[in-house]
């Protein structure tokens, strides 16, 4: 079946500008992640979805990062006034349960350049 | 929290020999371990796990990789190296259950050359 799709596959966008992020996992998928891959700090966790329980948010730099997740499946990753820090190549994950042995499996990510 | 260390940034091998990545992690439980590829413009994809059951694990493309307590590693280990395998090599430990979720923490990375 079809795997993770994100989009855009790349985004450009000037300091100070907001951006959103989509994620559509693999259907019947209840948990859902986002992680940041960069040069400097490699891949880092940033928010973890799991069914209808809140969301692990705790992976999150700053406030300024925030995401949804609607009606269990699709998720947008909003980062609002951007800075250049944040660039970086943005990567979403799905599972079938979300336990500690299950497989994840990423989708191809969304590279986001700050100018 | 759990880590992982991955020895050496870059391994350069030559085709037809053998390929070793190394891991270690720091756990003071029985962690899950994982080892991903990612080639160029790509997402990861999954070469294996361990989940506590048997010690040596066989994944994918003729990769396996050794889970020893005693020595917390868990390298990656594969007979023959092909140019397809060259790619970033990432292992990662569910990060369990000190956080009582299930994100990754990944190492740092591994890139591995295949020269012909």
């Amino acid at each position: 079946g079809a795997g993770v799709s994100q989009s855009p596959s790349n985004k450009v966008t000037e300091k100070g500008k907001d951006v959103e992020l989509r994620c559509d996992p693999i259907s019947g998928h209840t948990a859902l992640y986002w992680y940041r891959q960069s040069l400097g700090q490699g891949l880092e966790f940033l928010i973890y979805f799991q069914g209808n329980s809140a969301p692990d948010k705790s992976g999150l730099p700053s406030d300024r990062f925030s995401a949804e997740r609607t009606g269990g499946s699709v998720s947008t990753l909003t980062i609002q006034r951007t800075q250049q820090e944040d660039s970086a190549v943005y990567l979403c994950a799905s599972s079938s349960a979300g336990t500690s042995t299950d497989t994840q499996y990423f989708g191809p990510g969304t590279r986001l350049t700050v100018l | 929290a759990q880590s992982v260390t991955q020895l050496g940034s870059h391994v350069s091998v030559s085709e037809g020999a053998l390929v070793l990545l190394r891991c270690n992690y720091s756990s003071s439980v029985p962690p899950y371990l994982f080892w991903y590829v990612q080639y160029p413009n790509q997402g990861l994809q999954l070469l294996l796990k361990y989940t506590s059951a048997a010690t040596l694990v066989k994944g994918i493309n003729g990769f396996e990789a050794e889970f020893k307590k005693s020595e917390t590693s868990f390298h990656l280990t594969k007979p023959s190296a092909h140019m397809s395998d060259a790619a970033e090599y990432f292992c990662a430990v569910s990060d369990f259950p000190s956080r009582g979720n299930t994100p990754l923490v990944f190492g740092k990375g591994t890139r591995l050359s295949v020269i012909a």
